[in-house]
């Protein structure tokens, strides 16, 4: 597509429930990123896949976090048992390959936790 | 690890006055710098970057930054602010991976 598509763009749910946010990047864009924005703060990184694989996962803060990018397109973020602190906005972006290059972000899909 | 600083949460310059927004980074070696903005509601945006070559760099809506080695500084400036540059902004940093670290962003007001 055009950019970089993320859904839902808006997600509530309760405490303890498991919870998938989508993105879908630019085709031909090797490289995805997740990020996590807390209100009034900068992204936080989370993980970066290279194709299918996650090349640095250093950035999930727990294990209740997981992300997938099993075709080498699409990726999925899973939160299980979530709790309130989990509520932020969750950014995906994509690149081509190469530390010079740019990313083109996802409008986010904002994670209520109640 | 490398990182990158906004020493200023908020700035406020009047329309068509010239707009300053700080940023400092801490890596060794050579970085490759970011300027991003975000309006409410979306995405960030790419407005410009820095790899290598001329120190000033010009991106996208008329800004630019100077990229200043002895300082450690990458400052994104405009000579003349518009109101529709109210926004927040983010300076972010690039080093031997392809993960991207960003500052906590300062939120720029531009008052007709």
């Amino acid at each position: 597509g055009a950019g970089v598509s993320q859904t839902p763009s808006n997600k509530v749910t309760e405490k303890g429930k498991y919870v998938e946010l989508r993105c879908d990047p630019i085709s031909g864009h090797t490289a995805l990123y997740w990020y996590r924005q807390s209100l009034g703060q900068g992204p936080e990184f989370l993980i970066y896949f290279q194709g299918t694989g996650a090349a640095d996962d250093s950035g999930l803060p727990n294990d209740r976090f997981f992300a997938v990018r099993p075709e080498g397109s699409v990726s999925t973020l899973k939160i299980q048992r979530t709790e309130r602190g989990d509520s932020a906005v969750y950014l995906c972006a994509s690149s081509l390959t190469g530390e010079e290059t740019d990313y083109t972000f996802g409008s986010g899909t904002r994670l209520t936790v109640v | 690890a490398q990182s990158v600083a906004q020493p200023e949460d908020q700035v406020n310059v009047a329309e068509g006055n010239p707009l300053t927004v700080k940023c400092t980074y801490s890596v060794s070696g050579n970085p490759y710098l970011f300027w991003y903005v975000q309006y409410p509601n979306r995405g960030l945006q790419f407005l410009l970057k820095y790899i290598t070559g001329d120190n000033l760099v010009k991106g996208s809506y008329g800004f630019e930054a100077e990229f200043n080695k002895s300082q450690t500084s990458f400052h994104l400036k405009k000579p003349s602010a518009l109101v529709s540059d109210s926004a927040l902004y983010f300076c972010a940093v690039r080093y031997n991976n392809n993960d991207m670290r960003f500052g906590a962003g300062t939120r720029l007001t531009v008052k007709p």
